[in-house]
């Protein structure tokens, strides 16, 4: 079984750049959450795709968009970067339960996104 | 909205036992995760509590006070592997999803 993959495990870009970050889910997982994590910081929820749709939003600006693909991969995009958008990406996929399951995340290794 | 609290970094020694504690204000209950997280890795689940009591797996324990909005982990036998940060979060409904809310973490360092 695979679990989470995310690319790239790094990336440099400057300000007012856009990215896009991608994530594998693990098998069998319909439901993929995005994550920032700021040093010292604990992960902070960006958005969560179930089957395609956005199933829920933390509290980002809209330049933090994203897509979920028929396989259950999907993208995180970054419009106009700012220097505080540097941090670590997390992406987690959850297994099959409904939308209004409470589940266990299995987490990417992320990708450390660094904003010049 | 949710809030949690959690100490910022602990020390224990290799053998010993240590317990992290975790305070949370939330509207509307849905259990309570703990995660481990070695630097520069990802997260990995540890437990969920749901009813209030404590539950054991292997050298890690995990308790819940629903009315008093706590709960620690309680880890013994330590190992050197240990040293890590654990990340307590407690999802909340909304719009028919749970968004999780983490807490900034606990940096443990065991010692020798």
């Amino acid at each position: 079984e695979t679990g989470v993959t995310q690319s790239p495990t790094h990336l440099i870009k400057t300000r007012g750049q856009q990215v896009t970050l991608r994530c594998s889910s693990q098998s069998g997982h319909n439901t993929v959450s995005w994550y920032q994590q700021a040093l010292g910081q604990g992960p902070q929820f960006i958005f969560q795709y179930y089957r395609e749709e956005e199933n829920g939003r933390g509290n980002f600006p809209p330049r933090f968009s994203g897509l979920q693909f028929p396989n259950y991969s999907s993208e995180l995009n970054v419009n106009a970067l700012e220097l505080d958008d540097s941090a670590l990406y997390l992406c987690a996929s959850s297994p099959p339960g409904g939308r209004e399951t409470v589940n266990e995340q299995f987490f990417g290794p992320g990708t450390r996104l660094t904003v010049l | 909205g949710q809030n949690i609290d959690q100490p910022t970094e602990m020390t224990a020694t290799e053998g010993a036992i240590v317990q992290i504690n975790c305070t949370y204000q939330t509207s509307g209950f849905n259990g309570l995760f703990w995660y481990q997280q070695h630097a520069g890795e990802a997260p990995t689940f540890l437990s969920y509590n749901v009813l209030d009591g404590l539950e054991e797996k292997g050298r890690f324990s995990s308790f819940l006070s629903r009315s008093k909005g706590y709960s620690y982990l309680l880890l013994k036998e330590l190992q050197m592997k240990d040293s890590a940060s654990y990340l307590c979060a407690v999802p909340s409904a909304s719009g028919g999803s749970y968004i999780p809310t983490f807490g900034r973490g606990t940096s443990l360092i065991v010692h020798p």
